[in-house]
């Protein structure tokens, strides 16, 4: 099983600033890995998949980059929606498709 | 628009049984294959399992923790998946998600969007 770690697990920031989300693979999962976003009572929300693809409606303050095992998450000028949990999926090595442990942005 | 609708979910005692249904509109479960996950309270999100689309004659893969426990099948209209939950433990409890695959004739095995609102399941005596 591909175990995913993010850091922080919480991440505090000013409206405005820019957001900076680790996330990293036991075993190099090529670009495979999405991000989501989810705010309290909802469903996660897809923002980027094949590492760097940002999904159509996501803002352009949202960015992924990296591949093999190392993975981040920009966001560049914090809006007040855009605080939530963040996690990232990798979909290289599956089943199960696996999820990291998210980063709390407050 | 495409959108995934869970239902069924409630409180129910340890060992029981439990069958939640996930209702799809603007695409049907035959072209594209279908995920549960969960999330306990305050945790992160757990892949449940999936069944895969007409492509892969339908078949299913299913998490360690769930694997022989839970089934997941669609009725014949393909526009409502279910996860039928038997043996249901305390550890079950959660809110659960159904989810596709975007990709049509996909294997299930990628990213995932729309997802549903969820359906809290709570195991409990």
């Amino acid at each position: 099983e591909v175990v995913m770690t993010q850091s922080p697990a919480t991440l505090s920031v000013s409206p405005g600033e820019r957001a900076t989300l680790s996330c990293r693979a036991s075993q190099n999962v090529n670009t495979n890995l999405a991000w989501y976003q989810q705010k309290p009572g909802q469903g996660p929300r897809l923002l980027i998949h094949s590492a760097s693809t940002r999904v159509t409606g996501i803002p352009a303050r949202f960015s992924g980059s990296g591949s093999g095992t190392e993975f981040t998450l920009t966001i560049i000028s914090l809006q007040s929606e855009d605080f939530a949990v963040y996690y990232c999926q990798q979909y290289n090595t599956w089943p199960p498709i696996t999820f990291g442990g998210g980063t709390k942005v407050e | 628009e495409v959108q995934l609708v869970e239902s069924g979910g409630g409180l129910v005692q340890p060992g029981r049984a439990l069958r939640l249904s996930c209702t799809a509109s603007g695409f049907n479960f035959d072209d594209y294959a279908v995920s549960w996950f969960r999330q306990a309270p305050g945790k992160g999100l757990e892949w449940v399992g999936c069944i895969r689309s007409k492509a892969y004659r339908g078949s299913t893969d299913y998490a360690a923790s769930v694997e022989g426990r839970f089934s997941i099948s669609t009725d014949e209209s393909k526009t409502v998946a279910y996860l039928q939950m038997e043996s249901l433990k305390i550890e079950d409890t959660a809110v659960y998600y159904c989810t596709r695959d975007p990709i049509m004739w996909g294997n299930g095995g990628s990213w995932f969007d729309p997802w549903g609102q969820g359906t809290l399941v709570a195991v409990s005596s």
